[in-house]
């Protein structure tokens, strides 16, 4: 099946650092989700995203709707060790309740 | 809010043998759930697209023969892996989903996950 691609595919960060990864996709979504897996569990929501253009807060992420509705970035400002985990971000263009696509995921490791 | 569980945890099982997975929406009615299945190191690909009393709908390449769905109410479905064999063992994920639960309900709550290993 179809994947976004997420860049870069993993990164070691010092804590305190601030990061950013992105998801870019061949089709236009219409809506961009940036989940948080970590190891054993499963993904947990941390932003949803619904215009073209919007950018959105949640504590120290936030995330943006590209404007060409075909990608969209994650920054995590003043990154801490429970940062650690694998992102991914997804789309979603069929309306409610609809499939998600998901990226192939940004592995993010802190040190101290 | 929005508390998906999965049952099992993890299981071990003989190549040949069915599995049964239970999805279940703790404190919403999901008229939606997904199933995904996710190898090591890779990302979650969809199996399927279960609604409430209906046929589940397959992703192309999923045996729906081998993966049996079952969406018998609003806070239950399973995912029975019929006549398992080692290629069949990964991490089973399900989310769930419902019109109202959130501004849009495109936003697909999931479960902590089911490891399956085929010996």
């Amino acid at each position: 099946g179809q994947q976004l691609n997420q860049s870069p595919q993993s990164m070691f960060i010092q804590e305190g650092e601030d990061v950013s990864m992105n998801c870019t996709s061949s089709s236009i979504f219409n809506t961009w989700l940036w989940y948080k897996q970590e190891p054993g569990e499963g993904p947990v929501l941390l932003i949803a995203l619904y215009k073209a253009g919007e950018l959105t807060s949640n504590g120290r992420l936030t995330a943006q709707f590209g404007i060409t509705r075909k990608d969209s970035f994650l920054n995590i400002s003043a990154s801490i060790p429970s940062d650690v985990g694998i992102y991914f971000c997804a789309g979603s263009y069929t309306g409610t309740a609809s499939k998600l696509t998901f990226g192939t995921g940004t592995r993010l490791q802190v040190t101290l | 809010g929005a508390v998906v569980s999965q049952h099992p945890s993890w299981v071990i099982c003989k190549s040949g043998t069915s599995v049964k997975i239970e999805c279940r929406s703790l404190d919403f009615q999901a008229t939606t759930m997904f199933w995904y299945r996710q190898f090591p190191k890779q990302s979650l690909m969809l199996m399927a697209t279960s609604n409430e009393g209906s046929k589940a709908t397959y992703e192309q390449g999923v045996e729906k023969d081998k993966f049996l769905i079952n969406h018998a109410s609003l806070t239950l479905s399973t995912l029975t892996v019929t006549s398992a064999h080692p290629e069949d063992s990964s991490f089973y994920i399900c989310s769930a989903t419902t019109i109202g639960l959130a501004a849009y309900s495109y936003e697909q709550y999931f479960g902590p996950g089911t490891r399956l290993t085929v010996t």
